[in-house]
């Protein structure tokens, strides 16, 4: 069954450094989401793609967080300057909404980032 | 903003009785309600999910209820086992004018033998 893949699983960084973590969605879905959750709490909602734009993004979203999709595989998150705070797991996802008639939001492993 | 709230935040129960977690959400545009399990560590996993055009919905020992005027949606576990010890996270989700999906604050189920 397909899977949505995220490298690197765990990400440890200094504070103010940029770092990039990456998805490869399932390869026939068109939407995009990216999830964060500090050590226990609740799902976060960040942002969504579609048509190769942002569909949605979350008041956590600011000018620090990017998203992209680089090629016909990768959806990447890009955070500039990591704070203390942005210390969490972050979970890619990815749905076929509306094309398969089913919304289900497939999500993946999802990478650890740790800010020093 | 969009808003979920879920109750309780923890549940005890014992082996075999039901588990009910309830969630009201705020964004009357919500239009798809899944449920998700998470293990420790792990990602969420989807357990049963509902569309806003549907009133109840049932798999095995799971169901869940919609009512879109209250904006309240349930999840129904019966017969529940030691192995539905987890945390489980509600939802609501918008899929016009822009996706977007809030998740409820989870609620902890302990499943005692």
């Amino acid at each position: 069954e397909p899977e949505v893949t995220q490298t690197p699983s765990h990400q440890v960084t200094q504070m103010g450094q940029e770092v990039i973590l990456r998805c490869v969605p399932i390869s026939n879905h068109l939407y995009f989401y990216w999830y964060r959750q500090i050590l226990g709490q609740k799902v976060e909602f960040l942002v969504s793609f579609y048509n190769n734009e942002i569909s949605e993004k979350s008041e956590i979203f600011d000018d620090q967080f990017s998203v992209e999709r680089p090629d016909g595989s990768n959806f990447t998150l890009k955070i500039r300057s990591t704070k203390l705070e942005d210390s969490a797991m972050y979970f890619c996802a990815s749905s076929d909404a509306g094309q398969g008639n089913s919304y289900e939001q497939y999500f993946g492993p999802g990478t650890r980032l740790t800010v020093t | 903003g969009e808003n979920v709230e879920q109750h309780p935040s923890t549940l005890s129960v014992q082996e075999g009785d039901s588990a009910v977690i309830k969630c009201t959400y705020s964004d009357s545009a919500s239009n798809y309600f899944p449920w998700y399990k998470q293990e420790l560590g792990k990602r969420p996993q989807l357990i049963i999910d509902i569309r806003s055009n549907v009133g109840e919905k049932k798999d095995q020992r799971i169901a869940v209820t919609l009512n879109k005027t209250a904006k309240h949606f349930s999840l129904h576990i019966t017969e529940t086992q030691p192995e539905d010890s987890a945390v489980y996270f509600c939802a609501a989700s918008r899929h016009t004018g822009g996706f977007k999906t809030i998740f409820g604050a989870g609620t902890r189920l302990f499943v005692k033998a």
